[in-house]
């Protein structure tokens, strides 16, 4: 069954440092999302990306986050300049169309020091 | 705006017993519903869905029917198993504004099956 990959499982970030979480969705969706969930709260929505463009943001999705499909196959998502808070497993999906449930992959956790 | 409420856990029960975890929504319109699982240092994974009402989700035992009289979605599943152990969230598609949909998911409730 096709699958959402996610890299890296684990990353640790230094506080104002930059990451870059990457997704690969799944080769024939069209509809893109980044999600995240702090240890022990609710799974939020940060962005949706269709069509080379952001549809939706949350306010979360401040100045500080950005999201690219770069070369048709990756999405990824990158935080500027990290923050303590930032500390939180960050999910990506992907669905053929807007209706369908999504498949999510199996999430970047980033821990912030 | 749109929500998902859920039972709050954790559930504890004993193997083969019966689970009910409940979901209620609030939303404009009729909202696809769903449910989630997401098992220890995985990934969230769809469980089962419903797209309107009276529909019936169901996989793996678990099943969920969409009432909108009550807007509820609750799961359940006659006997559960070990293995069953893991967080369940119920999530809601609506419509929002430029006609792009979003999942708005409840809290989760962990359940713990002992044997």
């Amino acid at each position: 069954e096709p699958e959402v990959t996610q890299t890296p499982s684990h990353q640790v970030t230094q506080m104002g440092q930059e990451v870059i979480l990457r997704c690969v969705p799944i080769s024939n969706h069209l509809y893109f999302y980044w999600y995240r969930q702090i240890l022990g709260q609710k799974v939020e929505f940060l962005v949706s990306f269709y069509n080379n463009e952001i549809s939706e943001k949350s306010e979360i999705f401040d100045d500080q986050f950005s999201v690219e499909r770069p070369d048709g196959s990756n999405f990824t998502l990158k935080i500027r300049s990290t923050k303590l808070e930032d500390s939180a497993m960050y999910f990506c999906a992907s669905s053929p169309t807007p209706n369908y449930g999504y498949t999510f992959g199996s999430g970047t956790r980033l821990t912030v020091v | 705006g749109d929500s998902v409420t859920q039972m709050e856990g954790p559930v504890t029960l004993s193997e083969e017993a019966f689970l009910t975890i409940n979901c209620t929504y609030t939303a404009t319109g009729y909202p696809s519903l769903f449910w989630y699982v997401q098992y220890p240092g995985e990934g969230l994974q769809l469980l089962l869905k419903a797209t309107k009402a009276d529909d019936k989700g169901s996989n793996k035992g678990f099943e969920a029917t969409y009432r909108k009289e009550t807007t509820s979605f609750h799961l359940e599943k006659g006997s559960v198993q070990v293995s069953d152990s893991a967080v369940y969230f119920c999530a809601l598609m609506g419509v929002f504004s430029g006609g792009y949909n979003k999942l708005i998911f409840g809290a989760g409730t962990r359940l713990a099956v002992h044997p």
